[in-house]
């Protein structure tokens, strides 16, 4: 199974809005609406901030939100903080009732 | 609150078997996609598989000939075994589980993670 496509880094200032996108196929993203979005700082767990597309944990900020068109699913951060600089993940369940993930996106908070 | 911790070497030779432990603490093993994910240095994350309670596993195509998970429901604890190893499976590796017990996917139970090197 190949990879969701990220990009590789995306950059804000605080108090600014971002979004990462995570593109797949019919196979994953596209046919289900099980994408999920991790929050990884180095050295820690990954953290889930987003999961079933637009759902958020108990716990996350709701300066975190999901969406998704097609087979692009979007993580959008706004108000940005230092503390949101990590590296993000999505994530989907796909035909073979499995899960891949993306490449990853570097968020630098400016 | 239920709590995951991996254990096993932290090196292992080319051509040997990695094997890793994951112990589920604060809660029962029965239930739920007990699932592995690893992340090489430098690299982004990637799904291994899962072992349901009852048995019923399920990997990624990649690595499907190469590894087996397992489930030890008396010790409250499951296995990661991934045979035959070359340098590119130098990586961090997590158990971790889903946030629904019918889920195999969205996890918000990691553990800690456990550097596995491939070396002679």
């Amino acid at each position: 199974q190949s990879a969701l496509t990220q990009p590789a880094s995306v950059s804000g200032s605080p108090g600014q809005s971002i979004t990462i996108s995570c593109t797949g196929t019919s196979s994953d993203v596209g046919g289900y609406n099980y994408v999920s979005w991790y929050q990884h700082h180095p050295g820690k767990a990954p953290k889930l901030m987003i999961y079933d597309v637009t759902n958020r944990p108990s716990g996350v900020s709701n300066r975190f939100s999901g969406s998704k068109s097609g087979n692009t699913a979007s993580l959008t951060i706004s108000g940005l903080q230092a503390e949101d600089e990590a590296d993000y993940y999505c994530s989907s369940f796909t035909s073979r009732s499995t899960v891949v993930f993306g490449g990853g996106t570097k968020l630098t908070v400016l | 609150q239920v709590q995951l911790q991996e254990s096993g070497p932290g090196l292992v030779k080319p051509s040997e078997t990695l094997s890793l432990t994951c112990t589920v603490s604060g809660g029962s093993i029965s239930s739920y996609q007990w699932t592995w994910i690893r992340q090489p240095p430098g690299k982004g994350l990637e799904w291994i598989g899962y072992i349901y309670y009852s048995g019923t596993t399920n990997y990624n195509p990649s690595l499907k000939s190469r590894v087996t998970i397992s489930l030890d429901t008396s010790k409250n604890q499951f296995s990661l075994n991934l045979s035959s190893v070359t340098a590119a499976d130098t990586a961090v590796y997590y158990c971790a589980r889903p946030c629904g017990s019918y889920r195999k996917d969205a996890f918000d139970i990691w553990g800690q993670g456990t550097l596995v090197t491939v070396s002679s």
